[in-house]
């Protein structure tokens, strides 16, 4: 079984400030893929970024950035300089090496306030 | 572009009234998958298709069906809708074995029971 915990339910920042989501996850698959999503109001899943479990090399995307530690099981995810438009869910999710199960966080709600 | 299509974006239906929504691909995934998401959860996967071949959840109730007739095309049933079924249901699509891996998303179909 598979399991990914995202421990914060909701994160409320002031514009500008730099916030980072936390994502720990389970898995007994050596070879596996984590993915972060963001889910705006309209509901439709957004995709981020995928990093394969033997890739921990770290990704800067404009303001956003991604730490994957495979020694703590741990997918964090930074937003740098955080704006109003980046208020949304976030989910973090583990898809197995089979690639036909993915699993979900819980998601963080981030709110950011101008 | 190719892309995942749900139609329609929002469904309104009585209580035990049949509801069908449909989701149809132009990336030509041999996957697709139905998920239930009800507000402020992660999506729950219902079920999945690969290619021709039916995969149910244990826990997805007997209400809920789905048709695959073409690679193309997926629909989702639910025979008597009750108000606990008010949902976002998200169509996804992958093709495992490639170096993608990752599940593409349809735009949703919030649907509400009266």
């Amino acid at each position: 079984a598979q399991k990914v915990t995202q421990a914060q339910t909701e994160i409320s920042v002031v514009e500008k400030e730099d916030v980072t989501l936390d994502c720990v996850y389970e898995t007994r698959d050596t070879t596996y893929y984590l993915f972060w999503y963001k889910q705006p109001p309209s509901g439709e899943l957004v995709f981020l970024i995928r990093r394969n479990s033997f890739d921990e090399q770290n990704e800067i995307s404009g303001r956003y950035s991604w730490n994957f530690q495979k020694s703590t099981s741990s997918f964090n995810f930074t937003i740098t300089a955080s704006q109003v438009v980046d208020s949304a869910v976030y989910f973090c999710a583990l898809l197995n090496n089979a690639g036909n199960m993915l699993t979900f966080g819980g998601g963080t709600r981030l709110m950011v306030k101008p | 572009d190719a892309m995942v299509i749900q139609n329609p974006r929002y469904q309104v239906t009585q209580f035990g009234k049949p509801v069908t929504l449909s989701c149809s691909q132009t990336l030509n995934h041999n996957v697709m998958y139905w998920y239930q998401q009800k507000s402020s959860q992660a999506p729950k996967l219902l079920f999945h298709y690969y290619d021709k071949d039916f995969n149910n959840e244990a826990d997805t109730p007997d209400n809920f069906q789905s048709r695959r007739p073409n690679t193309s095309f997926c629909f989702l049933d639910i025979r008597s809708p009750g108000l606990g079924d008010a949902a976002m249901y998200l169509c996804a699509t992958s093709r495992p074995g490639t170096d993608s891996y990752e599940q593409y998303f349809g735009p949703g179909t919030r649907l509400t029971v009266t």
